[in-house]
């Protein structure tokens, strides 16, 4: 079975600092893996993906996010965080090898940047 | 114009009406769902539908059904509604390569 776990639920940094949310995934055929951001009172919007090749994925607004099979993770990085960065953010996973649809989510992790 | 539009945005309503959201897209995508958002777990998927006479259940189908309208157009209602439905429901469609999902602005539902 899919899963996402989110490993903290909110994530605290200074503006101008380096930031990474955790996630780490379970699936059983090849992961296709994704990133979400939720601004208050908004839909998600789509950051960025993991499909194959590179394992390091740039996405948009400065992110990026790095693949690592062996620890079964997708941590999302940013070298320097602004305040307008402040959100919650949603892993996400799909099972690419068995043709499968289903995006499963993690719980969310809240970023706040502090000015 | 958003390429996922939902309505209502906002609804409050009392236990036992019937009520129904809406979802429209100009992305031309084939794949549409429905999802409902609770703080502290994540989305989890109401009903989804491949094209318009494919419709599925998802993971919490229960008290809620849908339409497929046209190819664009995708509706969840809730039959009879109850407080524990009161959350935050989005429409999202798919992009057919990889999955990545693009969804509506959200329609906070709350029942009394």
């Amino acid at each position: 079975a899919q899963s996402v776990a989110q490993p903290e639920d909110q994530v605290n940094v200074a503006e101008g600092n380096p930031l990474t949310v955790k996630c780490t995934y379970s699936v059983s055929g090849n992961p296709y893996l994704f990133w979400y951001v939720q601004y208050p009172n908004r839909g998600l919007q789509f950051l960025l993906k993991y499909i194959t090749g590179d394992n390091l994925v740039k996405g948009s607004y400065g992110f990026e996010a790095e693949f690592n099979k062996s620890q079964t993770s997708f941590h999302l990085k940013k070298p320097s965080a602004l305040v307008s960065d402040s959100a919650l953010y949603f892993c996400a996973v799909r099972d690419g090898g068995t043709g499968g649809f289903k995006t499963i989510f993690g719980a969310g992790t809240r970023l706040f940047v502090k000015a | 114009d958003a390429d996922v539009t939902q309505t209502p945005r906002n609804r409050i309503t009392k236990t036992g009406k019937r009520i129904m959201l809406e979802c429209s897209q100009t992305k031309g995508h084939d794949r549409m769902y429905w999802y409902r958002q609770d703080p502290g777990l994540g989305l989890q998927l109401i009903y989804y539908s491949f094209d318009v006479k494919d419709i599925n259940k998802g993971e919490i189908s229960d008290g809620y059904s849908v339409s497929r309208q046209a190819q664009a157009k995708f509706s969840l209602s809730l039959e009879s509604a109850i407080p524990n439905q009161t959350a935050l429901y989005f429409c999202a469609t798919s992009d057919p390569r990889w999955g990545e999902l693009f969804f509506g602005e959200g329609s906070r539902l709350t029942v009394l």
